[in-house]
C-alpha cells in the first residue's frame, strides 16, 4: 500500500526566507507524486507534479519540488517565502499502476506560518 | 474555464438523516473523486467515478454512496448521519488519459449535530 509522510506539522519561516515542506513516500514502482496547498475555507490547489524525466520540478507561485528516489522524498521548497505562503501544504502519491484510478493518498498537512 | 462546483457550500444536519452533495466538475473532465477531510484523520479518499461508472473506492461503510450522471456531474449520499460524518468534503475532477492533476473544489462543510 502508498503512503505519504509529512513529518513537521508546522513550519516557521520569516518573509524572504527559503521555505522548505518535506514529504517522504511509500509506493512500489516509480511514484507520481503531487503537492497541493490549501488556504483556509476553501478546496486544494494544485502545485506541481512529478511524474518522471528531471528531479528538480518547477510550478506555480514560485513553488518548485525536489524528487529524491534514494532518499524517497519529495521536497517542496521556495526559495524567498511571502506572508501570503501562509497556508495548509499537503503531499500525495498516486499508485503509477494505475489500479486506483486517480485516487491520491494524502500526507497529513504541513501548516507553514511566513512571518514578516 | 469554470473551475469545479459544489452544493451546498455548508450544512448542517441531525444524527440519523440523509444528506447529498453535488459536484460539477469542469468542462471535458470525466474523472470525479470524492473526499472526506477532517482534522482527526487528514484527508482521505472516498470514491472514483468515471463514465458513470465507480472505479475504486475507499475505506468508508455503506452508509456512503455517489454516483456519476452522462454529464459528468456527480452527487455522494451519507446515510443515517452519524456525528463522526462532520467534516469538510471535497470533490475533484480530472482528465483521465495520462497522469493529471486533480482540481478540486470549494468543498462542502457538513455538521451533523
Amino acid at each position: 500500500a502508498q503512503s505519504v509522510a509529512q513529518p513537521e506539522d508546522q513550519v516557521n519561516v520569516a518573509e524572504g526566507n527559503p521555505l522548505t515542506v518535506k514529504c517522504t513516500y511509500s509506493v512500489s514502482g516509480n511514484p507520481y507524486l503531487f503537492w497541493y496547498v490549501q488556504y483556509p475555507n476553501r478546496g486544494l490547489q494544485f502545485l506541481l507534479k512529478y511524474i518522471t524525466g528531471d528531479n528538480l520540478v518547477k510550478g506555480s507561485y514560485g513553488f518548485e519540488a525536489e524528487f529524491n528516489k534514494s532518499q524517497t522524498s519529495f521536497h517542496l521548497k521556495k526559495p524567498s517565502a511571502l506572508v501570503s505562503d501562509s497556508a495548509l501544504y499537503f503531499c500525495a502519491v498516486r499508485d503509477p499502476s494505475g489500479a486506483a484510478g486517480n485516487k491520491l493518498t494524502f500526507g497529513g498537512g504541513t501548516r507553514v506560518l511566513v512571518k514578516p | 474555464k469554470a473551475g469545479v462546483t459544489q452544493t451546498p457550500r455548508y450544512l448542517i444536519k441531525t444524527r440519523g438523516q440523509q444528506v447529498t452533495l453535488s459536484c460539477s466538475p469542469i468542462s471535458g473532465h470525466r474523472s470525479v473523486s470524492w473526499y472526506q477531510q477532517t482534522p482527526g484523520q487528514g484527508l482521505q479518499f472516498l470514491f472514483e467515478y468515471f463514465s458513470e461508472t465507480q472505479r475504486n473506492k475507499g475505506n468508508f461503510p455503506g452508509r456512503f454512496s455517489g454516483r456519476q450522471f452522462s454529464n459528468s456531474r456527480s452527487e455522494m449520499n451519507v446515510s443515517t448521519l452519524e456525528l463522526g460524518d462532520s467534516a469538510l468534503y471535497l470533490c475533484a475532477s480530472s482528465l483521465d488519459q495520462g497522469v493529471f492533476e486533480q482540481y478540486f473544489g470549494p468543498g462542502t462543510r457538513l455538521t451533523v449535530t
